[in-house]
């Protein structure tokens, strides 16, 4: 067990729908990053958020935006959904530093129908 | 942008072999990770190496983290089918954001 909880596990909609994905981070970890991971894909990061704030921007489309509160946990909103945002949706937060390790959740699977 | 290259990509193996999976970028790390992903779960954390040339070892698996910082290694010694899995490789250069190279996807038949 990571300490890392997205939710929800699974998630099934429709094309031009908007949908929140959620993620608690591991007790003690400031930074929050956000992955999607399409079949048979690496990894493309998205998003980091350290304390509240956006520190690094990956390839995140206009389409999709993040934040973190002052809880830590985040969210990823993605919107007009297409179909080709079907893929697995990661998060995984680290103390903050960008030398330590990352603890992954189990990610979302968003299908897009 | 600094990217990081993996190969092979694919690699298929008998139980009992040794293999070796490769990192590769041209840009200097100031520390690697590696990971290992299986279906439908996250990328879990391997090992972290920091000073160049270092080599740590986890029971079966060697990694080595070359001089110049640029590039790293993965060797297996007698691979089992609990081995199979994305091996994906990780870090972040100095000022730069944190990247994963693409994979390797290693299956170890029984």
């Amino acid at each position: 067990d990571s300490g890392v909880t997205q939710t929800p596990k699974h998630l099934i909609t429709a094309t031009g729908q908007r949908v929140t994905l959620r993620c608690s981070p591991r007790s003690g970890d400031l930074s929050v990053y956000w992955y999607q991971q399409s079949l048979d894909q690496g990894l493309q990061f998205l998003i980091q958020y350290y304390n509240g704030e956006e520190r690094a921007k990956g390839n995140i489309l206009e389409r999709f935006s993040a934040q973190q509160f002052p809880d830590l946990h985040s969210e990823l909103n993605l919107s007009s959904l297409e179909l080709g945002d079907s893929a697995l949706y990661f998060c995984a937060s680290s103390e903050g530093d960008p030398n330590q390790p990352q603890h992954f959740g189990d990610g979302t699977r968003l299908s897009i129908l | 942008t600094q990217l990081l290259e993996q190969s092979p990509q694919f690699l298929s193996i008998q139980e009992g072999e040794n293999l070796t999976v490769y990192c590769n970028s041209s840009s200097v790390f100031s520390s690697l990770q590696w990971y290992r992903q299986e279906p439908g779960e996250g990328p879990v954390l391997l090992v972290t190496v920091v000073t160049g040339g270092e080599v740590k070892k986890l029971k079966r698996l060697t990694f080595q983290f070359g001089d110049a910082r640029k590039d790293s290694s993965l060797h297996i010694t007698a691979a089992q089918p609990g081995d199979t899995g994305l091996y994906l490789c990780a870090g972040a250069g100095y000022g730069q954001n944190f990247v994963f190279g693409p994979g390797t996807r290693l299956s170890v038949l029984p």
